[in-house]
């Protein structure tokens, strides 16, 4: 398995940005870095996915780092509604093109 | 909110017994993958249909099963139900991935299974 390390937890202010942090030293080449989160009592949503390069969307950033060992996921405010577990996925061959969670990071975000 | 929808919503069942959980894929959608989420745990993956035939499986026992069908929906069934089978059963479809796609999910809410 392609495996992915978290933290477990993290905490952030209301309107702050937030860094969650991944590392995946044994990805390969061919590995695309996922990015998951899953509110209360929801399934999980797809929030940005990216290969080498840093990529944004309307909901927040990927940072990769240069040799791909580690990611960040970068939420720019944090508001209440982004109190969720954020999980770190690596989808590609190595993984029979599927995706594992692991645990997660379990983001509280403080009014 | 994603287009996939599963059914039931709550269930009970004892041990022993047999339960059929069902999904309805997204629009545009013809992959489906079932997951496995106990309490305080991330999802864990049971298996993905396309095309109707099973194109994947995790780390579960032949008692779940599963099958697709040509408007792409989906049942998971698991037999001798055990106690530790009790979890949410996640459904979630996607486009196959290809050259053009890495196939990102898009997850219902899921159905809730006790097992007492």
């Amino acid at each position: 398995d392609a495996k992915t390390t978290q933290p477990n937890s993290m905490e952030s202010n209301e309107e702050e940005p937030v860094h969650l942090p991944c590392n995946h030293s044994t990805i390969s080449g061919t590995d695309y870095i996922h990015w998951y989160r899953q509110l209360p009592s929801q399934g999980p949503e797809y929030v940005i996915h990216g290969l080498t390069s840093n990529v944004n969307n309307r909901m927040a950033s990927l940072a990769i780092a240069e040799d791909r060992k580690s990611s960040t996921l970068i939420l720019h405010r944090a508001t209440l509604r982004d109190a969720a577990v954020y999980y770190c996925i690596l989808n590609g061959p190595n993984t029979g093109n599927q995706f594992y969670f692991g645990t997660g990071t379990s983001l509280t975000v403080i009014p | 909110e994603t287009g996939v929808t599963q059914s039931p919503t709550h269930l009970i069942k004892t041990r022993g017994q047999q339960v059929t959980l069902r999904c309805s894929s997204q629009s545009g959608h013809n992959t489906v993958s079932w997951y496995q989420q106990a309490l305080g745990q991330g999802p864990q993956f049971i298996f993905q249909y396309y095309r109707e035939e099973e194109n994947g499986r995790g780390n579960f026992p032949p008692r779940f099963s599963g099958l697709q069908f040509p408007n792409y929906s989906s049942e998971l069934n698991v037999n001798a139900l055990e106690l530790d089978d009790s979890a949410l059963y996640l459904c979630a479809s996607s486009r196959h991935r290809d050259s053009t796609n890495t196939g990102e999910l898009f997850f219902g809410e899921g159905s809730r299974l006790t097992v007492l």
